[in-house]
Formats: structure tokens, C-alpha cells, sequence
């Protein structure tokens, strides 16, 4: 069964200041992988997706996200943070072997931004 | 752009009480899927559904049923409310070939059972 992993709840930087927000999955199979943002009172909003191949993927909103298969990670980074940035964000991975296209989504991290 | 619309925002029942949440997408997708929204648990899988009148459990499906009778709408129904059922509701849906297709979201039902 494949699973994902956020580490860190809670995530807080400085406006200007780099993001990284972490993202560990663990699948028997190459996934393919995606971010999504959630902004208050609001549904998901689709960031990026990896699916094959540039393991290095830009989304939307300066995000972008690398596929490392040797740490099966997917960590999102953005080089400057902004505080329209707060909001929370969860990973998700997708299984090439099952069916329907579901997805199974990390716990989220609640982002900060602070002046 | 893709339109996932759920009928409510804001939804307050009693307990005991059979609840409909209801889903409209215009994009002509073939899935969708009901999701539950609780602090640090993420998303949760209810129910999904791959074409008209078919659908399959999710993770945690007890106490819910779902109807698709049409290709665009996708219901939700608690049978009979219960406070443990008090969360936020999302509603996605996709297209059904290859599992890189992206699920698109709508704005979500916060649901309050008293």
C-alpha cells in the first residue's frame, strides 16, 4: 500500500526567506506525485504534478518540486516566500498500478508567513 | 476552467437526521470522489465512483452512501447523522484514463451535527 509522509505540521518563514516543505512517500511501484495549496475556506488547488520525466517540475506560483527516487521524496520549494503563501499544503501520490486515479494524501502543512 | 460546485458551504443537522451533500462538476469527468477533511488527518477517502450508477468504498466509508445517476453529479448521504460526522466535506473529480490525471476540487461543505 502505498503511503505519504509530511514532516512538520507547522512550517514558519520570513517573507523573502526560502520554503521547503517536506514530502516522503513510500509506494512498491514509481508513483506519480502532487502538491496541492488550500487556502482558507477554500478546496485544493492543484500546484504541480510529477509524472515522468524531468524529476525537476515547476507549478504555479514560483513553487516547484524535485522527484528524488533514491530518498522517495517530493519536497516543494519556493526561493522567496510570500505572504500570500500562507495557507496549507498537502502531498499526494497516485499509484500506476490501481485503478480509478485515487490518490492518497499526506496530513498537510500549515504554512506561515511572517514579516 | 473545471467547476466542481457543491450545493452547500455551511450545513448544521441534528442529530439522527438523513443528510444529502450534493456535487456538479462540467467538465465531463468520469470520477469522482467524496472526501472528509479533518486537523491532522488530511484527506480521507469516503466514496468513488468511476462511471454512472457505479461506485466503490473508500477508506472510511461507515455510516455514508453515495448515488451518481447522472455523469455530473455525485451525491453524499449520512444516513443518520451523528456528531462524529461533524467535518469539512470535499467533493473532486477527474478524468478517468491514466493515473496521472489531476482531481479537481470544490470549495468544500463544513458540516455541523448538533
Amino acid at each position: 500500500a502505498q503511503s505519504v509522509t509530511q514532516l512538520g505540521s507547522h512550517v514558519s518563514v520570513s517573507e523573502g526567506a526560502l520554503v521547503l516543505l517536506r514530502c516522503n512517500y513510500s509506494s512498491s511501484v514509481p508513483p506519480y506525485l502532487f502538491w496541492y495549496v488550500q487556502y482558507p475556506n477554500q478546496g485544493l488547488q492543484l500546484l504541480l504534478k510529477y509524472t515522468t520525466g524531468a524529476t525537476l517540475v515547476k507549478g504555479i506560483n514560483g513553487f516547484e518540486a524535485e522527484f528524488k527516487k533514491s530518498e522517495t521524496s517530493f519536497h516543494l520549494t519556493k526561493p522567496s516566500a510570500h505572504m500570500s503563501d500562507a495557507a496549507e499544503y498537502f502531498c499526494a501520490v497516485s499509484d500506476r498500478t490501481g485503478g480509478g486515479n485515487k490518490l492518497t494524501f499526506g496530513t498537510g502543512t500549515q504554512l506561515k508567513v511572517e514579516l | 476552467d473545471v467547476k466542481v460546485t457543491q450545493s452547500s458551504r455551511y450545513l448544521v443537522k441534528r442529530t439522527g437526521e438523513k443528510v444529502f451533500l450534493e456535487c456538479v462538476q462540467d467538465m465531463d469527468h468520469e470520477n469522482m470522489f467524496w472526501y472528509r477533511q479533518d486537523p491532522g488527518l488530511g484527506l480521507r477517502l469516503i466514496y468513488f465512483s468511476y462511471d454512472v450508477k457505479m461506485k466503490e468504498k473508500g477508506d472510511i466509508p461507515e455510516g455514508y452512501s453515495v448515488s451518481r445517476e447522472k455523469k455530473e453529479r455525485f451525491s453524499l448521504i449520512l444516513e443518520s447523522a451523528s456528531t462524529n460526522q461533524t467535518s469539512m466535506y470535499l467533493c473532486a473529480s477527474s478524468f478517468l484514463a491514466g493515473q496521472n490525471q489531476p482531481q479537481h476540487f470544490g470549495d468544500g461543505t463544513r458540516l455541523s451535527i448538533l
